[in-house]
């Protein structure tokens, strides 16, 4: 099947702990994205990357990292710095991240609690 | 600041009613508008919007843009508790989305 997967499903980390969450796609798209969702906000953009090997920051990325070695994978990290990161994360994918027409796709999602 | 505004944050309608869901964007160089519906998990993609005043439809859904008032709106007819969830607006602009608060929507029986 194609598609964009997540996990875990839920992630529950200690204080002062980093965690890495997955998000692999068989979509062979180029460009993928994580979000962040809170209630009642909107998804807010933490990082993408456009292409293997670059990544830009979005706009709320403080405290977390990424990495994109291979097309089909950009785990995201959410280190000790995160000051906030009980959230529910979305991970996406384009084609492209360039063309106007382009459609977003998510994931599942991982629901991550810090206790 | 880029941003999206969705209203009415929240909706409570009965089986059968018609709804309409509105969205408001103020973006520099947009490029195009994008409705999702997210149930439990994944947002769901639903329409893209590029052009003003023409209506993109499926099923009992359907969507328009008008780029000149910065606004889209999402009707549903004869909703059914199938409807219920939240219903995310989202702007393209360069390479980014910014999404709006979305619209909590529950279709009672």
């Amino acid at each position: 099947d194609g598609g964009i997967t997540q996990s875990p499903k839920y992630l529950f980390r200690k204080e002062g702990q980093n965690v890495t969450l997955s998000c692999e796609q068989n979509l062979n798209h180029d460009a993928m994205y994580w979000y962040r969702q809170d209630p009642g906000q909107g998804l807010r953009l933490i990082y993408y990357s456009q292409i293997v090997n670059d990544f830009q920051k979005g706009d709320i990325a403080e405290g977390y990292s990424v990495s994109r070695e291979k097309k089909e994978s950009f785990p995201l990290t959410v280190t000790s710095a995160q000051k906030n990161p009980t959230a529910f994360y979305l991970c996406a994918s384009s084609i492209s991240s360039g063309g106007s027409t382009d459609t977003q796709y998510f994931g599942p999602g991982t629901r991550l609690t810090v206790l | 600041e880029d941003k999206v505004v969705q209203s009415p944050l929240s909706l409570v309608v009965h089986e059968g009613d018609t709804v309409t869901l509105n969205c408001s964007y103020e973006v520099t160089n947009f490029r195009s508008l994008l409705w999702y519906k997210q149930e439990k998990k994944a947002p769901t993609f639903l329409f893209m919007l590029t052009s003003s005043g023409i209506e993109k439809k499926s099923g009992r859904l359907s969507s328009i843009l008008d780029k000149k008032e910065l606004f889209s709106i999402l009707n549903i007819t004869a909703t059914q508790t199938g409807d219920s969830a939240i219903y995310l607006c989202a702007s393209r602009y360069g390479n980014k989305l910014v999404f709006g608060a979305g619209t909590i929507l529950r279709v009672k029986s």
